[in-house]
């Protein structure tokens, strides 16, 4: 099993351009959840999807759009992207919602130049 | 505001000396879970917390859970250099309306070997 995979896992983007950052998971989770790492910032929640078919907003959701595909994939899409959306962009999954351990995948590395 | 928060924020000993992280909250969590995240990596499960009061041991690690179970702790014994990282403490919180695993800022902890 390969856990969770996310691509790509660096990107540089201009301000104003769009991109989509794909996540899967195998280990047939129900919830699936978007974070981005800045410096001395922790890990700030931008959405999660609680179960398939379902999104909803986390901490930090402006400037970002979602979509549950399927059971296994959550992608998180930048319209048009800002220097503060520099960061590291990690997926993360838990079989249940809220209160269940949560594995994470590898990270997307995101310059905004 | 942040509601889950952690003390301090760097760390840096010598090796072979202990480490201890703090983590406390504003509310009453049902349970509180630790992460490891290595330098490049990413965030690592390591342990739940459920009942108040409980205390438990991998090797030189003990995590314990406050009886209020508003603040947990980390302690390391005897630090190695495999040690280093930065240790994230998350808890469920509810924020509009739904439950939320909301991570500390972390502890970043360095060892001088």
């Amino acid at each position: 099993n390969a856990g969770v995979t996310q691509t790509p896992k660096f990107q540089v983007l201009k301000t104003g351009q769009s991109m989509t950052l794909q996540c899967a998971q195998d280990m047939n989770h129900n919830s699936m959840y978007w974070y981005r790492q800045d410096p001395g910032m922790g890990l700030r929640l931008i959405y999660y999807s609680a179960s398939e078919g379902t999104t909803d907003k986390g901490e930090v959701p402006n400037g970002y759009n979602v979509s549950r595909l399927n059971k296994r994939e959550f992608s998180l899409r930048l319209e048009s992207a800002a220097p503060s959306q520099t960061s590291v962009y990690f997926c993360a999954s838990s079989e249940l919602p809220y209160q269940e351990t949560q594995y994470f995948g590898p990270g997307t590395r995101l310059l905004v130049l | 505001g942040q509601q889950v928060m952690q003390i301090p924020q760097y760390q840096h000993v010598q090796e072979g000396e202990d480490f201890t992280t703090y983590c406390n909250s504003s509310t009453t969590l049902s349970n509180i879970q630790w992460y490891k995240q290595r330098p490049g990596g990413h965030p690592v499960f390591l342990i739940q917390l459920v009942k108040s009061g409980e205390v438990k041991k991998q090797k030189r690690l003990t995590f314990q859970f406050g009886e209020a179970k508003k603040n947990s702790s980390l302690h390391i014994t005897a630090t190695q250099t495999t040690d280093v990282g930065t240790y994230f403490c998350a808890g469920p919180v509810w924020i509009q309306g739904a439950q939320k695993l909301v991570f500390g800022q972390g502890t970043r902890l360095t060892i001088n070997p």
